[in-house]
């Protein structure tokens, strides 16, 4: 069973402070996605990686999937209050068409 | 962007009675769609994968005479879930692939067993 760890579970932070959030896993994904998902809603593509040691921007996000394309990485800069939510990462083994789900981050940004 | 819908966005039911939940590709035809459950404060775990025009894949420890899977046309996959118990309360969601664009979630169904 593929499971994939992130950490912290929850994270409380100030506007304006910056933030890295961590997706571990034993198993080698083909690609890592993350979402970011609203309650009541369901999840929102951020970005996919697909290729060891890519490193993908989206404003003040930026995205690292591991040269073993084991683990990836979510680093926020300058927090703003719109950031709060559920952050999930997801991969996608190349033995199976079907992608698997983090534990997940809860992410709380104070003004 | 593609669209994946589902049908209610919430529902509540007595224990021990039937609930149908839809999820349609709206532009697009998905041959392969998945279900997943929520508990809150959890993440998404992955129930079964549905398959247009075969019988549904489901994951370890889910029983599939419980949630019945139908994809039974390339836009619809339905999720029954038989005889309702209060734990079967949760927020379920269903996701499909289109090409290039990669997995599409639909806004999920909340529903509560009383």
């Amino acid at each position: 069973t593929q499971l994939l760890e992130q950490s912290p579970q929850f994270l409380s932070i100030q506007e304006g402070e910056n933030l890295t959030v961590y997706c571990n896993s034993s198993s080698v994904f083909s690609s890592l996605q993350w979402y970011r998902q609203e309650p009541g809603e369901g999840p929102v593509l951020l970005v996919t990686v697909v290729t060891g040691g890519e490193v993908k921007k989206l404003k003040r996000l930026t995205f690292q999937f591991g040269d073993a394309r084991k683990d990836s990485s979510l680093h926020i800069t300058a927090a703003q209050p719109g950031d709060t939510g559920l952050y999930l990462c997801a991969g996608e083994s190349s033995s199976a068409s079907k992608i698997i789900f983090g534990s997940g981050t809860r992410l709380s940004i104070r003004p | 962007g593609a669209v994946v819908s589902q049908h209610p966005s919430w529902v509540i039911c007595k224990s021990g009675t039937s609930v149908k939940i839809e999820c349609r590709s709206l532009d697009f035809q998905a041959t392969t769609m998945f279900w997943y459950r929520q508990f809150p404060k959890q993440s998404l775990m992955l129930m079964a994968t549905s398959n247009e025009g075969s019988k549904a894949t489901y994951e370890q420890g889910v029983e599939k005479d419980k949630f019945l899977i139908n994809h039974a046309s390339l836009t619809l996959s339905t999720l029954t879930v038989t005889s309702a118990h209060p734990e079967d309360s949760s927020f379920y969601i269903c996701s499909a692939i289109r090409g290039s664009e990669g997995y599409t979630f639909g806004s999920g169904t909340r529903l509560t067993v009383v």
